[in-house]
Formats: structure tokens, C-alpha cells, sequence
């Protein structure tokens, strides 16, 4: 069975820019989160989406925004880029919505750099 | 403020030795503790698990302990093996909706 996919793997992009970055999460989960990693850090959480709806929010700003499909591949959207989204975007999916007590598959991640 | 914290960036173990790394949480909440490990240019493997319920609990040469009273698990993993080489994070989460916490992580070395 396939993992977690994320398109692209690299991007470089300049301050002021907009990226989309996508995820499809394993076959038969309905849950995809995203998080945020910089250098030296945990990964940090963004969003979390369940059938289509946000059932999550960190503390990003509004430049910060995804969403879900029909078919639960979702796409985070960063708006207005900065020297400091400079990351690895990592998107993980599970089976439900709960989020606790079960267990998040991640993606290879998307390295974002902002120049 | 970091609810989740591994004190030790770096660690390095011989080959065939027991590999110990340890985290603390503050969050009394949390209640479910996963291990990830990561190499470079992949994403976050799932490792093990453990439910605030159970204080240990085993998968093969990993092995995850839980002391709720001092707020603070670890990972036993033996025999170390080169492969094991990478960087391991802690996470917690609890009941209600509430995403993953990670540490920062610890990197393991194991010399051959």
C-alpha cells in the first residue's frame, strides 16, 4: 500500500510569493494534518482536516490556510511568504478525526526555502 | 513554552549496546505518547506507542516506558544497531481533539 505522498519535494520561492503545496494520504484515512518544521525543532502543527472540514487550528497566521477534497488529498496554502516559512512541510493522515489516541502516518514532507 | 521537551540533542551508543532516550512532558493532560524516527530527507517514521493506561509497553527490540507521576517516558532500544541512526521524536497528544506535540529530538548515533 502506498504511503502518504506530498508534491513537490523541493520549492524555492521569493519573499512576497504564494505557495500550494499537496498531500494524498493512505488509502482508507479520512484525516490528513499538516505540520511545520524548522531547523532544529519538532514539527510544529498547522491544520488538521476531517471529511472536508478544519478540525484544528495552531497558532499560525492567516497567511496560513488549507483544505480537504472528496477524495481526502488536501493542499496547504501559504500566502505572502517570508524569510521565516522557510521549512519542512509535513502532512500526516490517519483513519479518523479524533486525533488522540491514534496514530499519524507522515509524508516525506515538501522543503520550502524563501528567499 | 514547550510541553514536550528531549534534553539530549545528540546521543551516541556502540553497536549491540542498550540505546536509552528520554523525554519529559508538563501537559498532566496528554495521554497517549508515540516515538517517531527520522532520516534526513524522509518524513517522521511511527515507531511505538503507549496509552497512559500501561507504563511499558515492547515491539521487538523497542521498548517504550512511562512514568506518569514524574511526567516522563523513554525508549529503550536493544540491541542498537547502525540502522537505528537517526533522529528520534517524542510526541503526546490527549484526549479531545488536541494534535501531536513534538520535541526537539534526539540524535542517535550508533558506532560500529
Amino acid at each position: 500500500d502506498a504511503g502518504v505522498t506530498q508534491s513537490p519535494t523541493h520549492l524555492i520561492k521569493t519573499r512576497g510569493q504564494h505557495v500550494t503545496l499537496r498531500c494524498s494520504p493512505i488509502s482508507g484515512h479520512k484525516s490528513v494534518s499538516w505540520y511545520q518544521q524548522v531547523l532544529g525543532q519538532g514539527p510544529q502543527f498547522i491544520f488538521q482536516y476531517y471529511e472536508k472540514e478544519e478540525r484544528g487550528r495552531g497558532n499560525f497566521p492567516d497567511r496560513f490556510s488549507a483544505r480537504q477534497f472528496p477524495n481526502y488529498s488536501s493542499e496547504l496554502n501559504v500566502n505572502a511568504l517570508l524569510l521565516g516559512d522557510s521549512a519542512l512541510y509535513l502532512c500526516a493522515s490517519s483513519r479518523s478525526g479524533t486525533l488522540s489516541q491514534e496514530t499519524q502516518y507522515f509524508g516525506p514532507g515538501t522543503r520550502l526555502l524563501v528567499l | 513554552d514547550q510541553q514536550v521537551k528531549q534534553n539530549s540533542p545528540s546521543l551516541s551508543v556502540q553497536e549491540g549496546r542498550i540505546s536509552i532516550l528520554n523525554c519529559d512532558y508538563t501537559n498532566s493532560m496528554f495521554d497517549y505518547f508515540l516515538w517517531y524516527k527520522k532520516y534526513p530527507a524522509e518524513g517522521p517514521t511511527f515507531l511505538i506507542s503507549i496509552s497512559s493506561i500501561k507504563d511499558k509497553n515492547e515491539d521487538g527490540r523497542f521498548t517504550v516506558f512511562l512514568n506518569k507521576s514524574a511526567k516522563h517516558l523513554s525508549l529503550h532500544i536493544v540491541p542498537s544497531q547502525p540502522g537505528d541512526s537517526a533522529v528520534y521524536f517524542c510526541a503526546a497528544t490527549h484526549s479531545g481533539n488536541t494534535p501531536l506535540v513534538f520535541g526537539k529530538g534526539t540524535r542517535l548515533s550508533v558506532i560500529a
